[in-house]
């Protein structure tokens, strides 16, 4: 079946940067465009960027656009995010989400990964 | 960007009734060439990601119970719980895929009365 399976929690101090895996499975890895998204604790979602597997281009969201890069390793079926300069509002889940439409750079999630919990402090 | 604006923000439904959830689009996302709504709807348990119900605002994702439907058009949109189980209890989000940024509603809260 189709999984997403991310890397674990991580602590971060302010200034740092994280680096998080989303290894895909159970598909064309480069069939479909692959989202980011994150969660802060209590609150709602917010869409970070995209990437394409297949070639490998990317857009972030305004609010990332610096801090952001986003990759892929199609050799191990692996897309990563990294956010730079980090602080503590930065403290979230992040989860990548496959577009489920092939193809489709923009569409509805279907999966998403388990969910990586970032924490910047001090 | 699209604001996308759930309404309430949270409810309590009693077991076996009715619940309602409204989302409301800053501009539309029908696109007129296939006349298609690019709204989507997910169910978020917690500890767990989200997972979508409805997709093409009506469409319900195989598997789904068909208690769940989802309707409108342009840009106002509901989801409807026909009758709530207890598993239902969940945060629920709207997106709109039209354009990018993709964006979300703030999240309605359905809990048992």
């Amino acid at each position: 079946q189709v999984q997403l399976v991310q890397s674990g929690a991580e602590v971060k101090k302010p200034g740092a940067s994280v680096k998080v895996s989303c290894k895909a499975s159970g598909y064309s890895f480069i069939s479909n465009y692959m989202h980011w998204v994150r969660q802060a604790p209590g609150q709602g979602l917010e869409w970070m960027g995209i990437i394409n597997p297949s070639g490998g281009s990317t857009t972030y969201a305004q609010k990332f656009q610096g801090r952001v890069t986003m990759t892929r390793d199609t050799s191990s079926s692996t897309v990563y995010m990294e956010l730079s300069s980090l602080r503590s509002e930065d403290t979230a889940v992040y989860y990548c989400a496959r577009v489920e439409e092939t193809v489709a750079r923009l569409g509805y999630f279907d999966p998403w990964g388990q969910g990586t919990l970032v924490t910047v402090s001090s | 960007d699209i604001v996308m604006t759930q309404s309430p923000d949270s409810l309590a439904v009693s077991l076996g009734e009715r619940a309602t959830i409204n989302c409301k689009s800053s501009q539309s996302v029908l696109y007129i060439s296939n006349n298609k709504n690019y709204l989507a709807w997910y169910q978020q348990k917690p500890g767990q990601p989200p997972k979508v119900l409805i997709y093409w605002a009506s469409t319900r994702e195989s598997g789904v119970p068909d208690r769940f439907s989802g309707s409108g058009s342009g840009t106002d949109f509901t989801l409807t719980i026909s009758s709530l189980q207890a598993e239902d209890v969940a945060v629920y989000f709207c997106q709109q895929y039209y354009n990018s940024p993709l964006t979300f509603g703030g999240g309605t809260k359905v809990e048992i009365k």
